[in-house]
């Protein structure tokens, strides 16, 4: 079936730099990309989203970008901070439900 | 506004034993989906429903099902447990049925199966 996303890996980063989290999609057919992070015994929360007539979206501290040409798809958490610290799941849409990737856990070095 | 809520937020049962889990979506939302989420599989799509009707289902046998309520609140059971059951049953709500509209996730109900 379709599948979204890469193996768990880990991702740390000093506090105050920069993250970026990638996610690779498999189907061309999905139109619409969502982020989610979830903390320890949360459920996941939206983050941002793109659709795929665009290829940039930015937020307070986040930037989506999607490169439909290799179905690959990456956040960008400007200047981390420790309560950025938790699992990072790409999810995607075309003519199925939501699609979840397997997810990142970012961790912040203090 | 009050967030999704799931009951009971934990739950142990033993193998060959139903259960049933219960979600309240945000005040409004008519769209509730379920998601199972376990280390090795990730979170896997279970079912959507929307106006008391289900409008979408994953790939999960037969012993998973679910319903909605005519207020939106949904439950879904789980009858015949086996071990690889245990998971953290998510619950999301959104506005109407997915694609443009956020989903909104609650706290989810970790079942354990012994």
């Amino acid at each position: 079936g379709e599948s979204v996303g890469l193996h768990l890996p880990t991702l740390s980063v000093q506090e105050g730099d920069n993250s970026i989290i990638n996610c690779a999609y498999s189907n061309s057919a999905s139109d619409y990309f969502i982020w989610y992070k979830q903390e320890s015994g949360k459920g996941p929360q939206f983050i941002i989203d793109i659709r795929s007539n665009m290829d940039k979206r930015q937020g307070q501290r986040v930037t989506v970008l999607l490169n439909k040409t290799v179905k690959h798809l990456s956040l960008q958490i400007a200047a981390t901070q420790p309560g950025d610290s938790a699992v990072y799941f790409c999810a995607e849409k075309g003519n199925t439900p939501l699609v979840f990737g397997k997810g990142t856990r970012l961790s912040v070095i203090a | 506004k009050a967030g999704v809520t799931q009951t009971p937020r934990y739950l142990i049962k033993t193998r060959g034993q139903q259960v049933t889990l219960s979600c309240s979506p945000i005040s409004g939302h008519r769209s509730v989906s379920w998601y199972q989420q376990t280390p090795g599989q990730g979170l896997q799509f279970l079912f959507e429903y929307f106006s008391e009707t289900q409008r979408n289902k994953g790939n999960f046998p037969g012993r998973f099902s679910g319903r909605q309520f005519s207020n939106s609140r949904s439950e879904m059971n789980v009858s015949t447990l086996e071990l690889g059951d245990s998971a953290l049953y998510l619950c999301a709500s959104s506005l109407a049925l997915t694609g443009v509209n956020e989903q909104f996730f609650g706290p989810g109900t970790r079942l354990t199966v012994l």
